[in-house]
């Protein structure tokens, strides 16, 4: 079982739909991130909050929008999404942002479907 | 030009065989080198993780950084079945998780 738990595992959702990912961490880390993942490519990190406070927006598209409440939960809201927006959405977790390096914990992962 | 290039295969070993996972990078700042396992439908996990240039090694495992070169690779030694995942190179300028970049993975199979 990893530290940080995403859900749901599988959507599939129309593109007028609004839809949400969940993240939450059990490890009392202080920073989050949104990673997407398509086949064949690197990942892409998207968003980063670091003691809740959102650090970076990598030119994401709006009809992304996330949500960090505190510092053990990370929400991806999804609204107007494009097929090509299908991928696997990984969140993931670290001690600090900046500091002695360490590693990236992840979640399983949200496998997202845009029809 | 790409800032990290991997080889996504397959790749496809018997069981018991030395693998090579190689990765390069265009960056010549990059300082800090990292390799994650990605089992299929699992997140990526930290194999290993080194800084600068050397070896470090771990069990069956022996990350390698060639910073004239600008080469990473990842040696599997003795590769079991449960070896065959994605492996993710990664790496970054300065010690800040914003920062890291990561390759496209390498898919390995390991036959028994």
């Amino acid at each position: 079982e990893t530290g940080v738990t995403q859900t749901p595992r599988h959507l599939v959702m129309g593109m007028t739909n609004k839809k949400s990912l969940k993240c939450e961490q059990h490890l009392g880390h202080n920073a989050m991130y949104w990673y997407k993942q398509s086949a064949k490519k690197p990942l892409e990190l998207m968003f980063v909050y670091s003691l809740e406070e959102r650090v970076e927006n990598n030119s994401v598209p709006s009809r992304f929008s996330p949500e960090c409440p505190n510092s053990s939960h990370l929400f991806l809201h999804l609204h107007t999404l494009q097929p090509e927006d299908s991928a696997l959405y990984l969140c993931a977790s670290s001690q600090d942002l900046i500091g002695r390096f360490g590693e990236l914990f992840f979640g399983e992962g949200s496998r997202l479907t845009v029809l | 030009q790409k800032e990290v290039e991997q080889d996504p295969g397959p790749l496809s070993v018997p069981e018991g065989a030395i693998v090579s996972l190689n990765c390069t990078y265009s960056n010549s700042a990059f300082q800090y080198f990292m390799w994650y396992r990605q089992y299929s439908r699992k997140g990526p996990e930290l194999l290993m993780y080194t800084y600068s240039s050397g070896n470090k090694e771990d069990g069956r495992f022996t990350a390698q950084v060639d910073k004239s070169s600008k080469y990473i690779s990842l040696f599997i030694r003795d590769s079991q079945p449960s070896d065959s995942a994605t492996y993710l190179c990664a790496m970054s300028q300065v010690s800040s998780y914003d920062k890291v970049i990561f390759g496209p993975g390498t898919s390995l199979s390991v036959i028994p």
